[in-house]
């Protein structure tokens, strides 16, 4: 069973527009959420993370929203750029353990010049 | 810059034959690091947890066995991919922790094994 969800496998987007990646867990003990990127042969990059705490943490023009009781997260990408184009990943951990990251599926971006 | 690197980026090798793969940290002592691996189209999945100076934690169905992890050092831990099957295919990816207490980890570049 999934505890993380990335319903879309992919989003297009013009450029200079706002991407909106969607993600959904079901684990309600987990409390440390996290956004990566991923480009193809190239490991994660770290973009943005979010603890159960917060509902919003910014960085730039990355910005990830956190609706704990809907159990649900978001990443705002605004404006998006050409060079955003890359696999997404949400991932979440649960404090106390080892720091074990459960990934969703991705969604695949595209920003149309 | 990168805090991870791996060695090999990619890699061939006939069925049957082990091949090794390294992972170092460069900027920070790392007790733990993790091992992932990911499948084409298909999310990270840890395959297990590596430990310096102590044996390392596997993931339910990940065979310890098959995927030999050495955590000797402080910076280096090794996955060895046993006796490897086309099966074995896939994308692997090593990662540490961000320095302190959170959970960010920040990865390595991935290595690409083919097993013909």
């Amino acid at each position: 069973d999934q505890q993380v969800k990335q319903n879309s496998p992919s989003l297009s987007v013009q450029e200079g527009r706002i991407s909106i990646l969607n993600c959904d867990y079901t684990n309600s003990m987990f409390d440390y959420f996290l956004w990566y990127k991923k480009y193809p042969a190239e490991g994660p990059t770290f973009l943005i993370s979010i603890s159960s705490i917060k509902d919003k943490n910014e960085d730039g023009r990355f910005t990830v929203f956190l609706n704990k009781s809907a159990k649900h997260l978001s990443l705002h990408i605004v404006p998006s750029q050409p060079g955003d184009s890359a696999v997404y990943f949400c991932a979440a951990s649960q404090g106390g353990s080892q720091g074990n990251l459960i990934f969703g599926k991705g969604t695949k971006l595209s920003v149309k010049p | 810059g990168a805090v991870v690197s791996q060695h090999p980026s990619w890699v061939i090798c006939k069925s049957g034959t082990s091949v090794k793969i390294e992972c170092r940290s460069l900027d920070f002592q790392a007790t733990t690091m993790f091992w992932y691996r990911q499948f084409p189209k298909q999310s990270l999945m840890l395959m297990a947890t590596s430990n310096e100076g102590s044996k390392a934690t596997y993931e339910q169905g990940v065979e310890k066995d098959k995927f030999l992890i050495n955590h000797a050092s402080l910076t280096l831990s090794t996955l060895t991919v046993t006796s490897a099957h086309p099966e074995d295919s896939s994308f692997y990816i090593c990662s540490r922790k961000l320095a302190g207490f959170t959970d960010t980890q920040y990865f390595g570049p991935g290595t690409r094994l083919t097993v013909l």
